[in-house]
């Protein structure tokens, strides 16, 4: 069965370092999203893109992270300079329409 | 704002029933999930529901609908020691694609 992929499983950076966590959603699957996980919080909605655009984002999706789709295959969410509290589990979900999302195994982000 | 709801722990035997329950505060919810995480692994789609339904039967899993009283709840028959895991409540909120998660139940079965 097709599965959301995310690479690294585990990243670990210096604060004001870039970080690039990258997805690769499953094949057919129009419809991309990233989401966080800060450690002992709710899931939490970042991005969402289509159509090789952003539709929406929520207000954590501020000038220091951008999305990008650059080529068929791949969804990237970069984190320009990272704090500390960028530190949490980021989720990449994809899906053929908004009404199903697939989530990947999560990159775990760890800013130092 | 949107706020979803679930209790935080939930303990049962193997081979009785579970029972999750959330509640949530957007009544323009369309669409409403259950996802499964296990240990070191992502959120796994279980199932979900339209809004306009009260009742979906998928094999073990029963999710009921109260629209009213805004209470989502599932149903897992006959709880197995894989069964084990959390489980999160989603809505999708005041736009399409944007999922809002409650903070997870989690679930453990004892022998």
């Amino acid at each position: 069965e097709p599965e959301v992929t995310q690479t690294p499983s585990h990243q670990v950076t210096q604060m004001g370092q870039e970080v690039i966590l990258r997805c690769v959603p499953i094949s057919n699957h129009l419809y991309f999203y990233w989401y966080r996980q800060i450690l002992g919080q709710k899931v939490e909605f970042l991005v969402s893109f289509y159509n090789n655009e952003i539709s929406e984002k929520s207000e954590i999706f501020d000038d220091q992270f951008s999305v990008e789709r650059p080529d068929g295959s791949n969804f990237t969410l970069k984190i320009r300079s990272t704090k500390l509290e960028d530190s949490a589990m980021y989720f990449c979900a994809s899906g053929t329409s908004t009404d199903t999302q697939y989530f990947g195994p999560g990159t775990r982000l760890t800013v130092l | 704002g949107e706020d979803v709801e679930q209790s935080l722990f939930l303990s049962v035997r193997e081979g009785d029933s579970s029972v999750i329950n959330c509640t949530y505060t957007d009544s323009s919810s369309t669409y409403l999930y259950w996802y499964k995480q296990e240990p070191g692994a992502g959120l796994q789609l279980l199932t979900y529901i339209f809004s306009n339904m009260d009742m979906k039967q998928d094999q073990r899993l029963t999710v009921l609908l109260n629209k009213k009283d805004k209470h989502l709840s599932l149903r897992i028959a006959d709880t197995q020691t894989g069964d084990s895991a959390i489980y999160f409540c989603a809505e999708t909120g005041d736009s399409w694609g944007k999922l809002q998660f409650g903070a997870g139940t989690q679930v453990v079965v004892t022998p």
